[in-house]
């Protein structure tokens, strides 16, 4: 069964520092987001990406972060100067079209630490 | 906004339980209802779901029924077993394929 990948699994960095997270997400989706977890709060919404352009951002999404589709497989999110708050679970998804009849698929999730 | 709250967690129950998990919802308009699972070390899977009020979403012995009058959308399961551990996430979206808005997330754990 087709599957949406993370990688990594867990990103260590130090504040300031730019980090690139990875998706793979299933090769017929359109669709793709990205969500974040800190830790004990609720999962938020960052950003929707179709057609190689976003279509939708959160209020966090701010100019620090940048979101990519590279390659036709890939889709990135950057984050350019990361902070110590930035540290949370980020989750990728997909989904195939519209409708609330095509989920969204989620990836594993990137722990990132920001030390 | 938009938002979703789920009842206080963790949960703790012995096999074969009845499980409630409460989740209530605010939205402007008239959105879709899911229930997202995260077993450990994996994403976030869709349970099930509901796209109008009286709706009966269900999965794996696992139901929630689209209450508009009481905005809530509770899962509940029957009996549950060891393998259902793993958290639950309530969760909304507004229009077709827009973004979801996620409750809290409750911790389910069963003990044999």
């Amino acid at each position: 069964e087709p599957e949406v990948t993370q990688t990594p699994s867990h990103q260590v960095t130090q504040m300031g520092q730019e980090v690139i997270l990875r998706c793979v997400p299933i090769s017929n989706h359109l669709y793709f987001y990205w969500y974040r977890q800190i830790l004990g709060q609720k999962v938020e919404f960052l950003v929707s990406f179709y057609n190689n352009e976003i279509s939708e951002k959160s209020e966090i999404f701010d100019d620090q972060f940048s979101v990519e589709r590279p390659d036709g497989s890939n889709f990135t999110l950057k984050i350019r100067s990361t902070k110590l708050e930035d540290s949370a679970m980020y989750f990728c998804a997909s989904r195939r079209g519209w409708g609330t009849y095509n989920e969204q698929f989620f990836g594993p999730g990137t722990r990132l630490t920001v030390l | 906004g938009d938002s979703v709250t789920q009842m206080e967690g963790p949960v703790t129950l012995s096999e074969e339980a009845f499980l409630t998990i409460n989740c209530t919802y605010t939205a402007t308009g008239y959105p879709s209802l899911f229930w997202y699972v995260q077993y450990p070390g994996e994403g976030l899977q869709l349970l099930l779901k509901a796209t109008k009020a009286d709706d009966k979403g269900s999965n794996k012995g696992f139901e929630a029924t689209y209450r508009k009058e009481t905005t809530s959308f509770h899962l509940e399961k029957g009996s549950v077993q060891v393998s259902d551990s793993a958290v639950y996430f309530c969760a909304l979206t507004e229009t077709s394929g827009s973004r979801l808005t996620f409750g809290e997330g409750t911790q389910l754990t069963v003990n044999p």
